[in-house]
């Protein structure tokens, strides 16, 4: 098994220009996550998907837009990228129920993404 | 609302000797509190994770962590550290409760000095 894969590793974008980043899991979850890494700081989520066809915002949306294609796939948009955005950002899925406690979330290698 | 305080950003100590990274929380509803562990330039993997079954949770590679509602605090510890031990530590809430929240600390850096 795979597990949760990302594309591109790596990526480098002048402002203004738009790109998305693609996620897949292969372990049938029905959650997945997208969050960005900040030096210095924690995980921070920007947007999930609870279930297939399911999207909600999570702590700093601003600037983003996500499709769950399918059950397998979660992409995240940059429409115009600021330098803000230069971070890397992590894709994650879970089992998830929906309601009360959280399961283990099991993360990608993570895209690490420069704005100029 | 949720929080999390990982109270030190850095932590060194010997090879061999134990570990205590410290983990403080708060949450309106009853979260899951989780550990993760991150090696330079990779992901995140979890290490344990609490969901009110037991106040001691044990986890992979030794670590483990225990659960003190009275203390709100969720510290995760070793016995004795390996050089591989050394990585980032982050502390998570997350819960499910009106949508999904889930807040991670700041991190906790590790060395391991030979």
């Amino acid at each position: 098994n795979a597990g949760v894969t990302q594309t591109p590793k790596f990526q480098v974008l002048k402002t203004g220009q738009s790109m998305t980043l693609q996620c897949a899991q292969d372990m049938n979850h029905n959650s997945m996550y997208w969050y960005r890494q900040d030096p210095g700081m924690g995980l921070r989520l920007i947007y999930y998907s609870a279930s297939e066809g399911t999207t909600d915002k999570g702590e700093v949306p601003n600037g983003y837009n996500v499709s769950r294609l399918n059950k397998r796939e979660f992409s995240l948009r940059l429409e115009s990228a600021a330098p803000s955005q230069t971070s890397v950002y992590f894709c994650a899925s879970s089992l998830e129920g929906g309601t009360g406690g959280a399961d283990t979330q099991y993360f990608g290698p993570g895209t690490r993404l420069t704005v100029l | 609302a949720q929080s999390v305080t990982q109270l030190d950003s850095h932590v060194s100590v010997s090879e061999g000797t134990p570990v205590l990274l410290r983990c403080n929380y708060s949450s309106s509803y009853s979260p899951s509190l989780f550990w993760y562990v991150q090696h330079p330039n990779k992901g995140l993997q979890l290490l344990l994770k609490y969901t009110s079954a037991a106040t001691l949770v044990k986890g992979i590679n030794g670590f483990e962590a225990e659960f003190k509602k009275s203390e709100t605090s969720f510290h995760l510890t070793k016995p004795s550290a390996h050089m591989s031990d050394a990585a980032e530590y982050f502390c998570v809430v997350s819960e499910w409760g009106g949508g999904f929240k889930t807040i991670f600390g700041a991190g906790t850096r590790l060395f391991v000095k030979a």
